[in-house]
């Protein structure tokens, strides 16, 4: 069954430094999207991408975040410069159609930790 | 605005027995309603959905009714085993854009 992946399962990072999360997703779908869980708390829509744009982003993803398909397959997450608020596990996700009604398909997450 | 509220964890049961977890939601307009199962050291998979008002969605033997006229989709199982033991997350799909919203989870354990 294709799943969604994200590489690596775990980063750690200093305060101020970049980071990249990176996603594959399903190969026929459309639809890509990070999401974030701070530990304890809800899991957090952060960006949408379809069409090599955004289509949604939320209050959360300020200038210090963006998205990138760099090739046909991978979709990743940058953030700029880590801030200790910024540690979480990540989400990526896919859908092949419209999102309002179609299954997301989520990867196993990268759990992110900014020292 | 659009928000998912699920009832508080943890959740302690014994193996066999019945489970529910609450959930409820707000929305504008009509969205599609998922329950999302967490296990431990793994990532969100996707355990059943309804599109609209009075489907059932059910898989592995959960089972969850859209009742609109409650705002609900509460998950049950009527005889649950130790494997289930995980987080279960509600959730509901914009239905005029991409996010989903998530409730808090809801943790459950099964002992035997």
């Amino acid at each position: 069954e294709p799943e969604v992946t994200q590489t690596p399962s775990h980063q750690v990072t200093q305060m101020g430094q970049e980071v990249i999360l990176r996603c594959v997703p399903i190969s026929n779908h459309l639809y890509f999207y990070w999401y974030r869980q701070i530990l304890g708390q809800k899991v957090e829509f952060l960006v949408s991408f379809y069409n090599n744009e955004i289509s949604e982003k939320s209050e959360i993803f300020d200038d210090q975040f963006s998205v990138e398909r760099p090739d046909g397959s991978n979709f990743t997450l940058k953030i700029r410069s880590t801030k200790l608020e910024d540690s979480a596990m990540y989400f990526c996700a896919s859908s092949e159609l419209v999102p309002s009604t179609d299954t997301q398909y989520f990867g196993p997450g990268t759990r992110l930790t900014v020292l | 605005g659009n928000s998912v509220t699920q009832m508080e964890g943890p959740v302690t049961l014994s193996e066999e027995a019945f489970l529910t977890i609450n959930c409820t939601y707000t929305a504008t307009g009509y969205p599609s309603l998922f329950w999302y199962v967490q296990y431990p050291g793994e990532g969100l998979q996707l355990l059943l959905k309804a599109t609209k008002a009075d489907d059932k969605g059910s898989n592995k033997g959960f089972e969850a009714t859209y009742r609109k006229e409650t705002t609900s989709f509460h998950l049950e199982k009527g005889s649950v085993q130790v494997s289930d033991s995980a987080v279960y997350f509600c959730a509901l799909s914009d239905p005029n854009g991409n996010q989903f919203y998530f409730g808090t989870g809801t943790s459950l354990t099964v002992i035997p």
